[in-house]
């Protein structure tokens, strides 16, 4: 399996409080995610990054921020959680495959429920 | 990156074969098709992946017209471990995999 972890596992915590959810990797592989998944939804892309310091927004990014300082590390924090960001909050972390595509590979999730 | 279309639920029986059909009318030249699955409780994990005709692996195969506007998943004599979610996603050539859209994916039932 790809050396990817995903801490907490789990997390209970009040509205209005900040939270970060933590995804490290020991692949060195250069583009890593932050998805959320409801029922109903699928999965939703929330932030993602193409290297240090360089990330971007996806479908659902309103009330998060992310950040990656290190090349195995990409943090993501809901500032003021809501009880709308209940949810399992999954990571990964693909690479390119220069001239073909190329997999990701996912975190085992954390499940996050904001009361 | 190009939106995908699949059925949102497929039910089979153990040992059939189970086929998945996928659109993305507005692929790239470049996109690659991948397909995911996923159990609850878990992240999702990759199948198979092609850009044109067939490809086949251990696990499934994956057909590809000429025109690239949609694929097709089969899995073969499916058992009830088969039983799980399958994402269908386009795009992923090179650098441009930051978009990695999933969708709402197709849940597959087996039954005994």
């Amino acid at each position: 399996d790809a050396g990817i972890t995903q801490s907490p596992r789990h997390k209970v915590t009040e509205t209005g409080t900040p939270v970060t959810l933590r995804c490290h990797q020991t692949e060195n592989h250069r583009y890593m995610y932050w998805y959320r998944q409801d029922p109903g939804h699928g999965l939703r892309l929330i932030h993602y990054s193409y290297g240090v310091k360089d990330t971007d927004k996806g479908e659902v990014s309103d009330g998060y921020s992310v950040s990656r300082s290190k090349t195995e590390d990409f943090l993501l924090t809901l500032e003021s959680a809501t009880s709308s960001q209940t949810s399992v909050y999954f990571c990964a972390i693909s690479e390119p495959g220069g001239g073909s595509g190329s997999e990701a590979f996912f975190g085992q999730g954390t499940r996050l429920t904001v009361v | 990156l190009a939106k995908t279309t699949q059925p949102i639920s497929m039910d089979s029986y153990e040992g059939q074969e189970v086929n998945i059909t996928c659109s993305h009318n507005n692929i790239a030249t470049n996109d690659y098709i991948t397909w995911y699955q996923q159990f609850p409780s878990q992240g999702p994990r990759f199948i198979i992946q092609g850009y044109k005709t067939k490809v086949t692996n251990e696990v499934a195969s994956l057909f590809i017209p000429a025109d690239r506007k949609s694929s097709t998943l089969s899995l073969p004599r499916v058992s009830l471990s088969d039983t799980a979610v399958y994402y269908c996603l386009v795009g992923g050539y090179g650098g441009s995999q930051g978009n990695l859209i999933f969708g709402k994916g197709t849940k597959l039932s087996v039954k005994p």
